[in-house]
């Protein structure tokens, strides 16, 4: 069973510029999840959805940071402009169903701002 | 902000020991799960207790909950030092079924 997949692996970037991230969850999984790590933090929860609709965004900065989900499959997560803060790995999971089962994350995406 | 809270935030131990992390949130949840983390890897899901659940075993890991309480604790019996790690609890609350994680545990396991 192929895992959750996500692009790029590494991304640097000055601030202020803009980056997108992509997610593929597992086939069949409704829910999928967009977490931010700080290096020697647990995983921030930025935004939840079921299906292609939004479970919980109370933790994405809206002014700068956006995400989406197409036919309830794929998912981007946007961030423009960047700011140094937001040096972090970004992780994408996903579920068969919401919250009752384990989720299963992808590699993730070290972003660097400088 | 994070619901759950670990203790302790680091723990080392000698190879064959016991290890045990706690684990203590705020809300009601509707189950509890616990990842390990290894140094530049993916989170990987290790058990989950439900709420109406008060221990749950699995090959070297036991998981204790105490809703009363509102704590969790993960028992690693026999340790290897494969288990170094991060480990966290993550808790799904209950009716909007967000997942949310602690701080984590970096336990280091001496050969």
């Amino acid at each position: 069973e192929a895992g959750v997949a996500q692009s790029p692996r590494y991304k640097i970037i000055e601030k202020r510029q803009s980056v997108a991230f992509w997610c593929n969850p597992i086939s069949g999984h409704a829910t999928l999840y967009w977490y931010q790590q700080i290096l020697g933090q647990g995983p921030k929860l930025l935004i939840q959805f079921q299906n292609n609709g939004v479970v919980d965004d109370s933790q994405l900065p809206k002014d700068r940071f956006s995400a989406e989900r197409l036919k309830g499959v794929d998912s981007t997560l946007k961030i423009q402009p960047a700011k140094l803060e937001d040096s972090a790995v970004y992780l994408c999971a996903s579920s068969l169903t919401q919250g009752n089962t384990e989720a299963f994350f992808g590699q993730g995406t070290r972003l660097t701002v400088v | 902000s994070q619901q759950g809270e670990e203790d302790p935030q680091a723990l080392s131990i000698q190879e064959g020991e016991n290890a045990t992390m706690n684990c203590s949130y705020k809300t009601s949840i509707n189950n509890l799960q616990w990842y390990r983390q290894n140094s530049g890897r993916g989170l990987v899901h290790l058990i989950l207790i439900r709420s109406n659940e008060r221990e749950k075993h699995s090959g070297r890991l036991r998981v204790t909950l105490d809703t009363s309480k509102k704590s969790s604790s993960l028992l690693i019996t026999a340790s290897r030092a494969a288990d170094t790690a991060s480990y966290f609890c993550a808790t799904v609350n209950t009716g909007g079924f967000k997942t949310i994680f602690g701080a984590g545990t970096r336990l280091f396991v001496k050969a």
